[in-house]
């Protein structure tokens, strides 16, 4: 597509349950990001794919957050067991280029609005 | 750590303003700087970007100042227009280490007619 898209643009969860967001980067975006961004908030960065490898995953949050982008296009995002304090939007980013020549200039996507009850 | 602090908002402007959005970080290492902007409904984009001392990125009629001596990199915009409401976040991105923008909080800009 022209440009990246997310799914589904708003979710609600109950407390517990496991959600799944998806991320269409750019075709050919060799680099995908996965931030975080709360109410009022700057984006907090969560993880970094170049290809299918996912290279930095320090910035999530606990061990119920899970990213994976097995043939190095789309990815998930998946919450185990939400709690009322993932309740956030969640970007998608991705960038022609890979680590050597990361310029900082990202594609991001409309995002993904949690809300958890 | 690295960290970027935006002034707060709301930023509320006539047609025509002069607009200043001030903008400092703190980095271990030697950053570029980014200007991005969100529009009502959209994805954040990027709007400027500087990568070395005394860099001016421009675009749109924006302008913003690679300053290493004061940590800053304020964005600039003489005269304002209604289609420039949104909300502004200054970024930065090492060149070692983890290759992450590192993002404010972001100030929202509203300009009235």
């Amino acid at each position: 597509g022209a440009g990246v898209s997310q799914s589904p643009r708003y979710k609600v969860a109950k407390r517990g349950q496991d959600v799944a967001l998806r991320c269409d980067p750019i075709s050919g975006h060799v680099s995908l990001f996965w931030y975080q961004q709360a109410l009022g908030q700057g984006p907090e960065f969560l993880t970094y794919f170049q290809n299918e490898a996912q290279l930095d995953k320090s910035g999530l949050p606990s061990d119920r957050f899970f990213a994976e982008r097995p043939e190095g296009s789309v990815s998930t995002l998946k919450i185990q067991r939400t709690q009322q304090e993932d309740s956030a939007v969640y970007l998608c980013a991705s960038s022609l280029y890979g680590l050597t020549g990361a310029t900082g200039e990202l594609f991001f996507g409309e995002g993904s609005r949690l809300t958890v009850l | 750590g690295n960290s970027v602090t935006q002034m707060e908002g709301p930023v509320t402007l006539s047609e025509e303003a002069f607009l200043t959005i001030n903008c400092t970080y703190t980095a271990t290492g030697y950053p570029s700087l980014f200007w991005y902007v969100q529009y009502p409904g959209e994805g954040l984009q990027l709007l400027l970007k500087a990568t070395k001392a005394d860099d001016k990125g421009s675009n749109k009629g924006f302008e913003a100042t690679y300053r290493k001596e004061t940590t800053s990199f304020h964005l600039e915009k003489g005269s304002v227009q209604v289609s420039d409401s949104a909300v502004y976040f200054c970024a930065l991105i090492l060149r070692t280490g983890r290759r992450a923008l590192t993002f404010g909080s972001g100030t929202r800009l509203q300009v009235q007619p």
